[in-house]
């Protein structure tokens, strides 16, 4: 489809429980990435892939975030033992050659 | 590192134009300019790459000075649908993996 597909579009969850976003990029494009948006409109580079591997991990807080981007399958982002400063809006892209993103329409999570 | 935007906010009226500025301390390869509604996914506006400059869609267009890593985003004779927040996002000359870092933000009201 043209459209990149983020689900659940909200997520609560417990301090300390576990939390997975997936996104399934639009067909054919190359490259997923992972932004972290907080309440000041603030955006945070997590992770982006091209194809299945990684391609620049650097925003990734590693003790608890991981992601995967496997073929015939949704990418995922998965949050180990959250925390309220992971409260955001967790948005997918994906681009065809990096020349400008798509992006879904998020995933709201909401830790209490 | 994150590109400095301003103003910060701007309301006008339709018919009436606008300027946003994006200002950078790295050098830079590209400029990103997406627009974000409300609890919407932000959506591409326009990219220029170094050593060009290229021209948007409707009556929003951009441009990109590299010596001084700056950009400006030129709305002209405002519509209503032109309301949102716009974000540049930047791609360091260093970087060569898409990554891009996002300025704060303008927020743009048009009044009828």
């Amino acid at each position: 489809g043209e459209e990149v597909a983020q689900t659940p579009k909200h997520l609560v969850r417990g301090e300390g429980q576990k939390a997975k976003l997936y996104c399934a990029p639009i067909k054919g494009h190359s490259y997923v990435f992972w932004y972290q948006q907080v309440l000041k409109n603030e955006f945070k580079f997590l992770i982006s892939f091209q194809n299945e591997n990684v391609f620049d991990e650097t925003g990734m807080p590693k003790e608890r975030f991981s992601a995967k981007c496997l073929p015939n399958s949704p990418c995922s982002l998965e949050i180990q033992a959250t925390k309220l400063e992971d409260s955001a809006v967790y948005f997918c892209a994906s681009s065809l050659a990096l020349y400008g993103y798509t992006f879904g329409s998020g995933t709201r999570l909401t830790v209490v | 590192q994150q590109p400095v935007q301003s103003p910060q906010a701007v309301i006008l009226r339709e018919g009436e134009d606008a300027v946003i500025n994006c200002s950078s301390s790295k050098a830079l390869y590209s400029v990103h300019w997406y627009r974000q509604k409300h609890g919407e996914a932000p959506v591409f506006l326009m990219i220029l790459l170094k050593g060009g400059e290229q021209k948007g869609h409707d009556k929003i267009s951009a441009s990109f000075n590299e010596k001084k890593q700056q950009s400006s985003l030129y709305l002209t004779a405002s519509q209503l649908s032109y309301s949102g927040t716009y974000f540049c996002g930047t791609e360091p000359s260093s970087s060569n993996t898409g990554k891009l870092i996002f300025g704060q933000g303008t927020t743009l009201q048009v009044k009828p």
